[in-house]
Order: C-alpha cells, then sequence, then structure tokens
C-alpha cells in the first residue's frame, strides 16, 4: 500500500513551452501534497506544499507563477512549469502523507520523480 | 527546524548489520525523527520513524538516545539493495514540513 505515482516519469520540451506533471496516490487519501526539486548530486528542496481544495504555499525563492499547483482531489496534485528555461531543468518530486497519519507522527510516501529537460 | 548532522559517507560489508549515526542536539520536546533513503534516480522511501521508544519495522531499527540528542538507524543485515542516501530529518509534531539535508551516502561491498 501507501504508492504515490507520477506522470510523466520524463519528459523533454523547448525553452518556452510550459509542462504539467501529474503526482497520484493511489491507495489513499492525501489533504497534503509536497513538491520538490532535485538538482544532480545535491538534496531534495522543497518548493511548495499543496493542500487540496484551497491554494498551495510556496516556500521562500519560489515563483508562485512559474510553478503552477493545482490540488484538486484528495488524489490529485499537478505541477506546472510554465515558459520552461533550460534553468529549470531538474528532477522534480512529489510526496503525499495519508490523512490518517495524525498524531502518529507523519509518514510520507514519495513519487518515483519526474526529469525534466528543457532543451 | 531544528538540523541535524550526519556523516558524508560510510561503508559497510554486504549481509552486516549497519549503524547510521544522526546527532540533532537542538531537537525540541515535540520533533518527531525520521529516516527516509533514496535510491539513484528514485524518489525517496520512508524507512522508519520515532519520538521517544526505540522502534523496530521490517526494514530496520530506530534507536534514540534518553536524551533524544542523537539518534542510530539499525539495518541489520545489509544487502546491495541497501546502497542508498540516508537522511535524518526532524519535524515537529503536526507540522508535515520535511527538510532534507545532505544525508549520508551508504555503499555496501559485495
Amino acid at each position: 500500500g501507501a504508492v504515490v505515482s507520477q506522470h510523466p516519469s520524463w519528459v523533454i520540451c523547448k525553452s518556452g513551452t510550459s509542462v504539467k506533471i501529474e503526482c497520484r496516490s493511489l491507495d489513499f487519501q492525501a489533504t497534503t501534497m509536497f513538491w520538490y526539486r532535485q538538482f544532480p548530486k545535491q538534496s531534495l528542496m522543497l518548493m511548495a506544499t499543496s493542500n487540496e481544495g484551497s491554494k498551495a504555499t510556496y516556500e521562500q525563492g519560489v515563483e508562485k507563477d512559474k510553478f503552477l499547483i493545482n490540488h484538486a482531489s484528495l488524489t490529485l496534485s499537478t505541477l506546472t512549469v510554465t515558459s520552461a528555461h533550460p534553468e529549470d531543468s531538474s528532477f522534480y518530486i512529489c510526496s503525499a502523507s495519508p490523512v490518517t497519519s495524525g498524531s502518529q507522527g507523519y509518514e510520507q510516501y514519495f513519487g518515483p520523480g519526474t526529469r525534466l529537460t528543457v532543451t | 527546524d531544528a538540523k541535524t548532522t550526519q556523516p558524508n559517507s560510510m561503508e559497510s560489508n554486504e549481509e552486516e548489520p549497519v549503524h547510521l549515526p544522526c546527532n540533532h542536539s537542538t531537537i525540541s520536546g515535540t520533533d518527531y525523527i525520521h529516516w527516509y533513503r533514496q535510491l539513484p534516480s528514485q524518489g525517496p522511501e520512508y524507512v522508519i520513524h520515532g519520538l521517544t521508544s526505540n522502534v523496530n519495522n521490517r526494514m530496520a531499527s530506530l534507536a534514540i538516545a534518553e536524551d533524544r540528542k542523537s539518534s542510530t538507524l539499525i539495518l541489520h543485515r545489509a544487502t546491495l539493495r541497501d546502497a542508498a542516501v540516508y537522511y535524518c530529518i526532524l519535524s515537529a509534531f503536526g507540522n508535515e514540513k520535511l527538510t532534507f539535508g545532505t544525508g549520508t551516502r551508504l555503499t555496501i561491498i559485495p
């Protein structure tokens, strides 16, 4: 159980175009999902917290107009990279916490990641 | 969030136990200790978490010092598939956000 999927697993796009990445919790519901970015040989950096039915909360330094997040249901969050540029090339990873995590501390389940290359 | 300190890298022989240390001297009373690991080109994988008492699950054991200023992740019998970067992360109760540090890169020697 507790599987998170991402689609696509990899994508190549031209500079100036937009790319949408989907994150789905397959066997549990998640009111909160998180989006991370990871550059080669670096650690994960939290970009934003996505809450179902409300606006995402972005970390400092992350452009909310460039990285659009939609969390339309308890099992789906999407990240759209708008007007992508080569410096946006990275490994994008989402995670989700089951709604039952509660007072026992939070287990987060991560997707397999999406590798974005902007040419 | 309170900070954690881990060694950059460790090596261990296959089929032997591995003890991965983590220091968190500024931990607060409500901080949970989480361990995740990341295999190459994959998303992180939950390993274990705890608050005060030692914890065991099918993947590993978590030993928490009595003063909670350090903890140790124990892999009882390392396999080649355990080669990964292991992250020790603190999160306050009620806060789901995880802040990843640089972690420990574990190499398993056949």
